[in-house]
């Protein structure tokens, strides 16, 4: 089965700071995937990578950046974190290219910016 | 414009009943897939199933179906004789084959079964 890891299920922060947060996952994908998720709003894209040291914008890039230099690791920065991005993230990988390869999920981290 | 539509935001339905989530899509790309995914409470997000746009038939899996209506861009999940597990968030969601597997997701609808 696909694991992926996201490192923290809550992660509480301060407005200003520097947040990492990361994700792995062990089944060799070549893709990779950032989300936020809200109510009712459903999951934003926020980027998403399909090699390493590979990168692309989603729909919501703003206040956010990503590092993938290993293919089994992405890692989301919220350079100055604010309070409107008190948010779930949702990590995913998926395999390749082929149309019918659906994202596999970590269990989310929900981080919380005071 | 909303590319993917789901206009139910809750539903309810008694255990062992069959029940229908909704999902309408928009695009103009000929190629595209439709998924859709299970969300406890816990928050992690279950793939259940997958429509491609050239399959000649209705996916199915297990007790989820994929109702695929190409005309009508429907792509709606029956889950039959529901049970006290099924309670949670689904997600519909749409991959075009041109964005580099990219999926957008609608905003979910909100199943509880009852006994």
């Amino acid at each position: 089965d696909v694991k992926v890891t996201q490192s923290s299920r809550y992660l509480v922060k301060r407005t200003g700071e520097k947040v990492f947060l990361e994700c792995v996952q062990d089944m060799d994908h070549e893709n990779m995937f950032w989300y936020r998720q809200d109510p009712g709003l459903g999951l934003r894209l926020i980027y998403f990578s399909y090699d390493v040291k590979m990168k692309e914008k989603g729909d919501i890039p703003e206040g956010y950046s990503v590092s993938r230099e290993k293919k089994e690791r992405f890692s989301l920065i919220l350079e100055s974190a604010s309070t409107n991005q008190t948010s779930m993230y949702l990590c995913a990988s998926s395999l390749g290219t082929s149309s019918n390869q659906p994202q596999h999920f970590g269990d989310g981290t929900r981080l919380s910016i005071l | 414009a909303q590319k993917i539509t789901q206009t139910q935001p809750g539903m309810f339905v008694q255990e062992k009943e069959a029940v229908t989530l909704d999902c309408t899509y928009d695009t103009s790309d000929p190629s595209y897939g439709l998924f859709w995914y299970k969300q406890p409470s816990s928050g992690e997000m279950i793939f259940l199933i997958y429509q491609g746009s050239y399959d000649q038939q209705n996916a199915t899996e297990g007790r989820y179906s994929l109702n695929f209506q190409k005309a009508r861009k429907s792509a709606n999940l029956v889950i039959s004789a529901s049970q006290l597990g099924d309670s949670a968030m689904y997600f519909c969601a749409m991959r075009e084959y041109g964005t580099a597997s990219k999926l957008t997701f609608g905003t979910g609808t909100r199943l509880q079964v009852t006994l």
